[in-house]
């Protein structure tokens, strides 16, 4: 069965203080994987696309890596802007449909 | 683009009535998807539409859920009749792909039955 684990559920940082989230899959091959922001009240932003292992993605403190089970969001010297709950989200093969984890709650201290 | 707008934001309903969820999606995206979040099993895609037509509905609940798509820049999800397990948000997204380069989602629609 395909599936999708985020880890770890909440994560409190200091500013300035850089750390990994991690998306973990088991799927019948990947067609590609997906990381998204969600802010309270509002619906997920979409982020990057990762497609094949080694494949790799950055947008401002953002970066996004991916391996054959697993992918990481590396957060570079977070500001309290980037608190927010990150999910990722896979497409397998054969199918179009995303499966989601349930997601990493950010919290990013001034 | 004023985005993939949604309405109501919130709708309070007694168990019972007939609900009913609006969207629009972007302009020129082919694709429309409707999710449903819930702290207990995160997003979950009820059914979505390509060009009007509905491709994959697998994850509707159960025959009280019903969704349309009368034109590209409408669609309606209707729950009939609700029940207090049908309280979430649901979010309906628009691509103009299958989802290879993501989707915008709208802002939700947090349901209460109660």
């Amino acid at each position: 069965e395909d599936q999708v684990t985020q880890s770890p559920e909440a994560l409190r940082l200091q500013e300035g203080e850089s750390s990994s989230l991690n998306c973990s899959y088991t799927v019948s091959g990947l067609r590609g994987l997906f990381w998204y922001r969600q802010d309270p009240g509002k619906g997920p932003e979409f982020l990057f696309t990762l497609y094949s292992a080694g494949e790799e993605k950055e947008k401002e403190r953002l970066k996004a890596t991916l391996t054959k089970k697993e992918s990481f969001l590396h957060i570079t010297a977070p500001k309290p802007e980037d608190s927010a709950t990150y999910l990722c989200a896979v497409q397998a093969s054969g199918t179009y449909k995303y499966l989601f984890g349930t997601g990493t709650r950010l919290k990013v201290l001034a | 683009d004023a985005g993939v707008i949604q309405s109501p934001r919130h709708e309070v309903t007694e168990m019972g009535q007939e609900v009913t969820l609006r969207c629009k999606p972007i302009s020129g995206h082919d694709y429309l998807f409707w999710y449903r979040q819930t702290m207990m099993r995160g997003l979950e895609l009820l059914i979505y539409f390509n060009n009007n037509v509905p491709i994959d509905d697998s994850g509707m609940p159960e025959d009280r859920f019903s969704a349309k798509m009368p034109n590209a820049s409408f669609s309606t999800l209707k729950i009939q009749p609700s029940e207090p397990r049908d309280s979430a948000v649901y979010f309906c997204a628009s691509s103009p792909d299958r989802g290879s380069y993501g989707y915008t989602f709208g802002s939700g629609t947090r349901l209460t039955v109660v």
